[in-house]
């Protein structure tokens, strides 16, 4: 069965300062990573996402995302954080293996990371 | 990004009562549509996964019969929430995924549902 965790249920960073969201996955075949991030009250909107390639992803807002299969890890990154960047992540992994039964398909989500970005 | 709507943001109601929550993509075809349920600070927990024209699968747990969804369309599901209860009282959000491995799933912006 796959699965991600986000060791980190908050993070905390001053404006400006470069900002990492953790994640990391188990998974029986190749990944596909996702970052989504949720505001208060709303649902989740896309970030970035691994499928191949390149493992550096760059996504919505300034974000960009390392994938790394040694350590399978999948990382949120980015440079220079906003106040407006404080929100909850989630990271997720979809599960393409066939034999996982009805769990193909489908997405698993880690427990979530509040970022809180300080002016 | 794809655009996923759901209606209606927030709802309150009476127990007892039963409530219908509708989750639309609005520019791609989705084959698939996963509904969650979400509690305050936590990971969203899904509840049901549906497919176009077929049955919607179940995750264990979930009570069928409480929560019917229905996928009649490309574009649209519903799930009713029957015979609310308070404990019933949650956020409700939709997905919707063309079906196609590598491709994004879509959220919507969730229904806040209050039984009294």
């Amino acid at each position: 069965a796959q699965s991600v965790a986000q060791p980190e249920d908050q993070v905390n960073v001053a404006e400006g300062n470069p900002l990492t969201v953790k994640c990391t996955y188990s998974v029986s075949g190749n990944p596909y990573l996702f970052w989504y991030v949720q505001y208060p009250n709303r649902g989740l909107q896309f970030l970035l996402k691994y499928i191949t390639g390149d493992n550096l992803v760059k996504g919505s807002y300034g974000f960009e995302a390392e994938f790394n299969k040694s350590q399978t890890s999948f990382h949120l990154k980015k440079p220079s954080a906003l106040v407006s960047d404080s929100a909850l992540y989630f990271c997720a992994v979809r599960d393409l293996n066939r034999a996982g039964g009805t769990s193909y398909g489908k997405l698993t989500f880690g427990q979530g990371t509040i970022l809180t970005v300080h002016p | 990004g794809a655009v996923v709507s759901q209606h209606p943001s927030w709802v309150i109601c009476k127990s007892g009562t039963s409530v219908k929550i509708e989750c639309r993509s609005l520019d791609f075809q989705a084959t698939t549509m996963f509904w969650y349920r979400q509690f305050p600070k936590q990971s969203l927990m899904l509840m049901a996964t549906s497919n176009e024209g077929s049955k919607a699968t179940y995750e264990q747990g979930v009570e069928k019969d409480k929560f019917l969804i229905n996928h009649a369309s490309l574009t649209l599901s519903t799930l009713t929430v029957t015979s609310a209860h308070p404990e019933d009282s949650s956020f409700y959000i939709c997905s919707a995924f063309s079906g196609r491995g590598a491709d994004t799933q879509y959220f919507g912006p969730g229904t806040r549902l209050t039984v009294l």
